[in-house]
């Protein structure tokens, strides 16, 4: 069975600071990780992904992540944060027994961008 | 293509009632999942369907919830005799799978549903 991590429920940040979302999973078997984003009151968007290659993925509106296989974490990081990517952030996991089947989400990040 | 449709955005029923919610999916995917999120959480997964056929099924899915994908393209699930735990925002995806790839992942807005 897989499971995700992520121990900070709430982050609050000023605008232009940089931020780091933490995200550490369990896994017996190879993974596929994906970070997730939810504005409120809507679905939820890919933001990026990990499936193989470079362990440093990068999304288009600046945000990165990094696997670490060590460590089994992929931690969401953005050096300067806007107003607008105050939103809920879920990190979740595919693969193993669950490729191409399903995703087990994070309980999310809420996090809170102050002017 | 305007991705996955969920309807209805919102529905609040009353304790015991039963409710209906539709997926449409991505015209060229072969493969819906539906997913509940409660507040505070992030989503779960209940079934998911590859074609009409229904492949897996969560235990969170107890007897009172069916799902149907009946000629491979919309679904629906249903929840009978509603409780106030079943309240929660039902989240439905798609994707396109072939072999051991799968593409295209893409998640509706959601159905939010509250029971009183």
């Amino acid at each position: 069975a897989q499971s995700v991590t992520q121990l900070d429920s709430q982050v609050p940040v000023f605008e232009e600071a940089p931020v780091e979302l933490r995200c550490n999973y369990s896994s017996s078997v190879s993974v596929y990780l994906f970070w997730y984003v939810q504005y409120p009151n809507q679905g939820l968007q890919l933001l990026l992904k990990y499936l193989s290659g470079s362990t440093l993925v990068e999304s288009i509106n600046g945000f990165e992540a990094e696997f670490n296989k060590s460590q089994t974490s992929f931690h969401l990081r953005k050096p300067s944060v806007h107003i607008s990517d105050t939103a809920e952030y879920f990190c979740a996991v595919s693969g193993g027994d669950n490729y191409g089947q399903n995703f087990v989400f994070g309980p999310g990040t809420r996090l809170s961008v102050l002017p | 293509d305007t991705g996955v449709s969920q309807d209805p955005r919102h529905k609040i029923t009353k304790r015991g009632q039963n409710v209906t919610f539709r997926c449409d999916p991505i015209s060229e995917h072969n493969r819906l999942y539906w997913y509940r999120q409660t507040l505070g959480q992030g989503p779960e997964f209940l079934t998911y369907f590859q074609n009409e056929a229904q492949l897996e099924k969560s235990r969170l899915l107890s007897d009172r919830f069916s799902a149907e994908r009946p000629k491979g393209s919309f679904s629906t699930l249903e929840i009978q005799r509603t409780e106030q735990g079943d309240s929660a925002m039902y989240l439905c995806a798609s994707s396109s799978y072939s072999g051991s790839s799968n593409y295209g992942y893409t998640f509706g807005s959601g159905t939010r549903l509250t029971v009183v």
